[in-house]
């Protein structure tokens, strides 16, 4: 069972709609990043959190430490979202390297 | 500041040929990060420097992959003997860590793409 579970794998949603991805780990965490990586292949990192909730504009992140669960929100989405969406997690009982999910590829049609 | 610089950005190689990637952190970041990424398998971590000395490298494939950071400001990933399963996407992220309990998000760079014919 990989550590860091995404879902959906895939995901393809019109303009406008509200969308969630979620990622679910197993191991005990210090900190959850949120990444996103363009079609080009860059990589930018979104959101940085070890409780609550953060918000940036247009996208909204949760974790729930309990449960081991953090969800990635995107209002009114619009196409330039598109890009492929990383959980990853900071294990706690590391150095502090991040353990990565698979990603969940998102395309918003106009 | 230009961001965490990475080079070459493409790199085509036969097999057997050595191959190093070079990286630039952001300056003033203390933290550095080698990573790879393929279809298969993701994004994994292959080694990470705190203040120049390397931490953990548990991620390192096999010893024809070696890694070094000589001063706070360059890094390189060599790979040598080459072989095609290398091929893939090779970034280096950097980040600032202020004390041993404490992580600020790591900014990446472009990414090297190699492969090895």
């Amino acid at each position: 069972k990989n550590e860091v579970e995404q879902s959906p794998q895939n995901l393809t949603a019109q303009e406008g709609e509200f969308i969630t991805i979620n990622c679910s780990y197993s191991v005990g965490i210090s900190a959850l990043h949120w990444l996103q990586q363009h079609p080009g292949g860059g990589i930018v990192s979104l959101f940085m959190l070890s409780s609550g909730k953060k918000k940036h504009g247009r996208l909204i992140a949760t974790i729930n430490i309990q449960e081991k669960h953090s969800s990635l929100h995107i209002t009114a989405s619009h196409p330039r979202d598109s890009a492929v969406y990383i959980c990853a997690v900071r294990d706690g009982g590391s150095q502090g390297n991040l353990i990565f999910g698979k990603g969940t590829k998102l395309s918003v049609k106009p | 500041d230009a961001g965490v610089i990475q080079s070459p950005r493409h790199e085509v190689t036969e097999m057997g040929q050595e191959v190093t990637l070079r990286c630039k952190p952001i300056s003033g970041h203390n933290s550095l990060f080698w990573y790879r990424q393929t279809m298969m398998r993701g994004l994994e971590l292959l080694i990470y420097f705190n203040n120049n000395v390397p931490i953990d490298d548990s991620g390192m494939p096999e010893d024809r992959f070696s890694a070094k950071m000589p001063n706070a400001s360059f890094s390189t990933l060599k790979i040598q003997p080459s072989e095609p399963r290398d091929s893939a996407v090779y970034f280096c992220a950097s980040s600032f860590r202020a004390t041993s309990e404490t992580y600020n998000e790591q900014f990446f760079g472009p990414g090297t793409r190699l492969t090895v014919l």
